[in-house]
């Protein structure tokens, strides 16, 4: 069975860094692409970054220069390394898998809370 | 980037209804358009992949179209557990953007 779980959310102070965690099993991290989304509170979805089969790694606007999408095939994970936090990162971030021939996200985690604030 | 545009933003229905949601992208995006259902408090689900593919275990009550910068997502006869919002996509290039969602609705 496919399953992704995510950690490392938490409240963090504006300015501040946090690392998120995206534990995949049922399936290979580095076959597929690999997603991080955002949905702030009330709010809809945005999408934030990804992270290529090939390696490559691709960031939304919002968050180019201060995160970063990275892997470890070793132990099948995800991470998203967030600094400079900003108020309006608050959101609940999920990991997301897709395969490579349309990006489609098939399977998501369950989301891990994100909140800036002083 | 490219910008998608859903409508409705929200739409209020009966159980047994046909409803139509359309998406509307910048530029071209081919067929690379996705199809997302999400219910409160949970992560999104994919519904259709590339404009009109049906993911699996997914009803056949759900239908997409379109091509270029046109695309919709149609549910025949609508059930209780349809009732949640729905979210485009296109994966055509990064960044992978998001509709602003609809909010489909019991009447």
């Amino acid at each position: 069975e496919v399953q992704l779980v995510e950690s490392g959310g938490g409240l963090v102070q504006p300015g501040g860094s946090l690392r998120l965690s995206c534990a995949a099993s049922g399936f290979t991290v580095s076959s597929n692409y690999m997603n991080w989304v955002r949905q702030a509170p009330g709010k809809g979805l945005e999408w934030v970054s990804v992270i290529y089969s090939g390696g490559s790694t691709y960031y939304a606007d919002s968050v180019k220069g201060r995160f970063t999408i990275s892997r470890d095939n070793s132990k099948n994970t995800v991470y998203l390394q967030m600094s400079s936090l900003r108020s309006e990162d608050t959101a609940v971030y999920y990991c997301a898998a897709a395969g490579s021939s349309v990006a489609a996200a098939s399977h998501w985690g369950q989301g891990t809370l994100v909140t800036v604030s002083a | 980037d490219i910008q998608m545009t859903q409508s409705p933003s929200s739409l209020s229905a009966s159980v047994g209804d046909r409803v139509t949601i359309t998406c509307r992208t910048s530029q071209s995006i081919s067929t690379y358009l996705n199809w997302y259902q999400q219910k409160p408090g949970k992560a999104p689900n994919l519904l259709m992949y590339a404009t009109s593919n049906l993911q699996s275990g997914v009803p056949s009550r759900f239908s997409g179209s379109g091509s270029g910068t046109y695309f919709t997502l149609t549910i025949s006869s609508l059930q209780s557990e349809d009732f949640a919002t729905y979210y485009c996509q296109q994966s055509y290039t990064t960044p992978y953007t998001f509709g602003q969602g609809t909010k489909l609705e019991i009447k």
